[in-house]
C-alpha cells in the first residue's frame, strides 16, 4: 500500500524558515517517472502547488514563492524534503505532499501549519 | 505561468440532478488536465486524469471531457457523497497550477 505522510512543526515565528518531511512508503522512488510533489491550502481557500521533485532531481517551483522554496530527498530515508524560508503569516496553511506524474493520485493527510509570532 | 478558471464557483443542487463544471486554462494543455474532489478536513482525491480517465474506484457517474483550453467534469445523477469541493489541475507544463476550485452544496 502506497501511502505518504508530512510531518514538521505545528507553529513558527514570522521570518523563520519552515522545514517538512514526506515520509513515503509501498513504492520505489527509483522506479522511473515517480515525482513527490508539495502542495498547500490556506484556511478556507484553494489548493496551491509548490513545488515537485523527480527522482532523477530534476526540481520544480511555483514561480511566485521559488526564491523561497528548496525540495530535496533523502534517499535512505525515503522521504522529501520543503524548506520555505522568510516565513509570514500569510503562509499559514495546510500542507500536502502527493505523489504522480501526471497526476496526483496519492495524498498525504496533510500538516497544519501556523504562522504567529 | 498557465491560469486555471474555473467555473461557476459555487453551485447549489440536488440529489439525483446532473452536475457540470467547466474549467478553462489560459494557453492550450492538450490533455493534462485532471480533476480532484475534496471534502472539509480531508486531503484531495483523484477523479479524473488526463481529461477524461477515470481512477480506479471512482463511480462512473463521474466523467469528464474537453482539449485544448476547455474542459469539464460532469457528475450524472448527484449523489450525497458527491457534496465537495471540486478542483482542476493542469499537469502540460511546470509550475502545475489548480482551478480555484467549485463548491458544490445542498439544495
Amino acid at each position: 500500500q502506497v501511502t505518504l505522510r508530512e510531518s514538521g512543526p505545528a507553529l513558527v515565528k514570522p521570518t523563520q524558515t519552515l522545514t517538512l518531511t514526506c515520509a513515503f512508503s509501498g513504492f520505489s522512488p527509483s522506479s522511473s517517472g515517480i515525482y513527490v510533489s508539495w502542495i498547500r491550502q490556506p484556511p478556507g481557500k484553494a489548493l496551491e502547488w509548490l513545488a515537485r521533485l523527480d527522482w532523477d532531481d530534476d526540481k520544480y517551483y511555483d514561480t511566485s514563492l521559488r526564491t523561497r522554496l528548496t525540495i530535496s530527498r533523502d534517499t535512505s530515508k525515503n522521504q522529501v524534503v520543503l524548506s520555505m524560508t522568510n516565513m509570514d503569516p500569510v503562509d499559514t496553511a495546510t500542507y500536502y505532499c502527493a505523489r504522480g506524474r501526471r497526476k496526483l493520485d496519492v495524498w498525504g493527510k496533510g500538516t497544519t501549519v501556523t504562522v504567529s509570532s | 505561468d498557465i491560469q486555471m478558471t474555473q467555473s461557476p464557483s459555487s453551485l447549489s443542487a440536488s440529489v439525483g440532478d446532473r452536475v457540470t463544471i467547466i474549467c478553462r486554462a489560459s494557453q492550450t494543455i492538450s490533455s493534462y488536465l485532471n480533476w480532484y474532489q475534496q471534502k472539509p478536513g480531508k486531503a484531495p482525491k483523484l477523479l479524473i486524469y488526463d481529461t477524461s480517465t477515470l481512477e480506479r474506484g471512482v463511480p462512473s457517474r463521474f466523467s469528464g471531457s474537453g482539449s485544448g483550453t476547455d474542459f469539464t467534469l460532469t457528475i450524472n445523477s448527484l449523489q450525497p457523497a458527491d457534496f465537495a469541493t471540486y478542483y482542476c489541475q493542469q499537469t502540460y507544463s511546470s509550475p502545475w497550477t489548480f482551478g480555484q476550485g467549485t463548491k458544490v452544496e445542498i439544495k
